[in-house]
């Protein structure tokens, strides 16, 4: 079956600094890749995806790269802040076929805190 | 759009009682998921629904969950009778619509913060 996941958290940064969190997944097929984040009391949002090997997907100066050969999907950003603060997934959805069509599975979450 | 919308946003109830979750996703969406998020389980797949039927319930703890979407605009969760491991945040999410079949996007509603004491 499928499943992902996410490097173990908390994980606690200054402002300025680099993040990075790792994100494995395993997949029966082709999937599509997507992080979520989750700010305090709110649902989940979309941060970004990519559908093919090779894509980058970039939204507010997060960046993460679908790597086949690694099955990988890590998140960075070169410089976070103070609001960047928030619980971060990464999931993957099977791409077409079978009971788990349109379904996705999520890793643990990863909390994020950045101070100033 | 005004997004997925939950209601209620809180509930606080006893032991021993129903509750009902509702859930109105955005218009023209067919796909329909109920989650299940605590600090010790994370993030669950209840059940979900394609066009107003069930398609996958494997999620649902035991036979006091149950899950309905009667039309495409409305969906509702029921814990009958509730028990206080039943408390956590349920979320709401939709998906559908011709260019999110590429990409499989789901829109998440705020949830219902469920307490059962």
């Amino acid at each position: 079956g499928n499943s992902v996941t996410q490097m173990e958290g908390p994980v606690t940064l200054s402002e300025e600094a680099f993040l990075t969190i790792n994100c494995t997944y395993t997949a029966t097929g082709y999937p599509s890749l997507f992080w979520y984040v989750q700010y305090p009391g709110e649902g989940l949002q979309l941060l970004l995806k990519a559908t093919k090997a090779d894509d980058k997907g970039s939204n507010k100066g997060f960046e993460a790269t679908y790597r086949k050969e690694t099955t990988s999907f890590h998140l960075e950003k070169g410089s976070v802040q103070v609001s960047d603060s928030a619980v971060y997934f990464c999931a993957l959805s099977d791409r077409a076929g079978g009971t788990s069509y349109g379904k996705l599975t999520f890793g643990q979450g990863t909390i994020l805190t950045v101070h100033p | 759009d005004a997004g997925v919308i939950q209601s209620p946003r809180h509930e606080v109830t006893e032991m021993g009682q129903e509750v009902t979750l509702r859930c109105k996703p955005i218009s023209g969406h067919d796909y329909l998921f109920w989650y299940r998020q605590t600090m010790m389980r994370g993030l669950e797949l209840l059940i979900y629904f394609n066009n107003n039927v069930p398609i996958d319930d494997s999620g649902m703890p035991e036979d006091r969950f149950s899950a309905k979407m009667p039309n495409a605009s409305f969906s509702t969760l029921k814990i009958q009778p509730s028990e206080p491991r039943d408390s956590a945040v349920y979320f709401c999410a939709s998906k559908g619509g011709q260019l999110a079949e590429l990409s499989y996007e789901q829109y998440f509603g705020p949830g219902t913060r469920l307490t059962v004491t």
